[in-house]
């Protein structure tokens, strides 16, 4: 699967819009990107994926560039629960099972 | 909530003990795998199963080990527990559906701390 690069740490306004960028430069055709976030001590929390086309669901939505070498994942409405580390992971589409490979994440501070 | 569930939520075991860890997954899911997560690092992958059988596995020793059954409840043990096992453990399952990308919901976990 192909690997990931994120900042290790962004801050947010409260209320702003949260951009989190993900670089994946040698995502192949036929690989997703994923989108994972942990609240401190807690199970990753599954938030949105997609394949080429711009994603979005009541989480957040998930902007894929033309390419497809990177991606931007957007909390519209940032509150402060919203602080977390923040993954972005790419892997096939089949027969990949639950095989997900995290790297650092981003570090996400909401503050009022 | 994901539908994916651990037990026990904490627990301490000696040095060289054996622990068994529990995971139900989400209803008509047929894949489930775990992970190991130490303090400030990110998950990493230990195995899956799916129907049953392991079909995939990280860089873990033999002395990780695992069952799936029927019901696709599973289960995590862990012989001769070293202090570097001291990790949150997660079970995340799927149901493995190709040309959709599968999604991967993950349960909250069962700290072991090892002494």
């Amino acid at each position: 699967d192909a690997k990931t690069t994120q900042p290790p740490s962004m801050d947010c306004a409260e209320g702003r819009a949260a951009n989190l960028p993900c670089n994946h430069s040698t995502i192949s055709g036929n690989e997703y990107v994923y989108w994972y976030r942990q609240i401190h001590s807690q199970g990753p929390q599954y938030i949105i994926h997609g394949l080429k086309n711009n994603e979005t669901n009541e989480m957040a939505s998930l902007i894929i560039t033309e390419d497809r070498k990177s991606s931007t994942l957007i909390l519209p409405h940032a509150t402060l629960r919203d602080t977390a580390v923040y993954y972005c992971i790419v892997r096939r589409s089949y027969n990949a099972g639950n095989m997900l490979t995290f790297g650092g994440g981003t570090r996400l501070m909401v503050k009022p | 909530e994901t539908g994916v569930t651990q037990s026990p939520t904490h627990l301490i075991k000696t040095r060289g003990q054996q622990v068994t860890l529990r995971c139900s997954s989400q209803s008509g899911h047929n894949t489930v795998s775990w992970y190991q997560q130490a303090l400030g690092q990110g998950p990493q992958f230990i195995f899956q199963y799916y129907r049953e059988e392991e079909n995939g596995r990280g860089n873990f020793p033999p002395r990780f080990s695992g069952l799936q059954f029927p019901n696709y409840s599973s289960e995590l043990n862990v012989n001769a527990l070293e202090l570097d096992d001291s990790a949150l453990y997660l079970c995340a399952s799927s149901l493995e559906r190709q040309g959709s990308g599968n999604t991967i919901y993950f349960g909250e976990g069962s700290w072991l701390t090892v002494v």
